[in-house]
């Protein structure tokens, strides 16, 4: 059974920092690896979505890598600012299904 | 374009009590999904559809039933509500199996 681990549960940087979020799985046999954001009493949103066969995406000040072999994907936020904090949460997706880590809480302090 | 829509907002129910949440994407979308989040947890599947007219379980149905009777709308019904089913419940849809997934504002439901 496929299981999705994200450490820290918490983490609090000074702006300005680069930082790098953690997500580990059990099972290489994926789809996809997605990363998504959430804010306090909202839905999710999307941030990058890495193909099984790749090794990275990047969006703007993010960038996400994969390593199918390791079970481990990061999640880099350079120059992190006070906008950025919420939970950031990953999830593979296998046989129609995403099975989702717990969420890292980040919090960008002025 | 409103995307992926959840009604109603918050809601709080007896035990026993029944109830029907409803979900609407307009990007015609051919999957849907439902999820339940809990404190501490990530979200967790209960049901899914990969068309109109089709409904599957996921990892958490049970207490569960849905309905896909139309493309752009995904219900979850909830016959006797239980405590355990107290958490905030998520509609998603996607084009397909491994594209971005399109999330509602959630749902949040009490069972006292």
């Amino acid at each position: 059974k496929q299981e999705v681990t994200q450490i820290p549960a918490a983490l609090s940087v000074p702006e300005g920092e680069n930082l790098v979020l953690n997500c580990s799985f059990t099972d290489s046999a994926i789809y996809n690896l997605q990363w998504f954001r959430q804010d306090p009493g909202k839905g999710l949103t999307s941030l990058l979505l890495i193909q099984s066969s790749q090794r990275e995406q990047t969006s703007g000040r993010l960038n996400a890598s994969l390593d199918k072999s390791s079970g481990r994907s990061t999640l880099y936020i350079a120059a992190s600012q006070p906008g950025d904090s919420a939970t950031y949460l990953c999830a593979v997706e296998g046989n129609y299904q995403l099975i989702w880590g717990a969420g890292t809480k980040l919090i960008i302090k002025p | 374009n409103a995307g992926v829509t959840q009604t109603p907002k918050f809601r709080v129910l007896k035990t026993g009590q029944s109830m029907t949440l409803l979900c609407a994407q307009d990007m015609n979308h051919e999957y849907m999904y439902w999820y339940r989040q809990d404190p501490g947890m990530g979200l967790r599947l209960i049901h899914y559809s990969v068309g109109e007219g089709t409904t599957a379980k996921g990892e958490v149905p049970d207490g569960y039933n849905v309905s896909r009777l139309k493309k752009q709308n995904f219900l979850l019904g909830l016959e006797s509500a239980a405590p355990s089913q107290t958490s905030v419940y998520f509609c998603a849809s996607s084009y397909s199996t491994g594209t971005e997934q399109y999330f509602g504002p959630g749902t949040r439901l009490t069972v006292t």
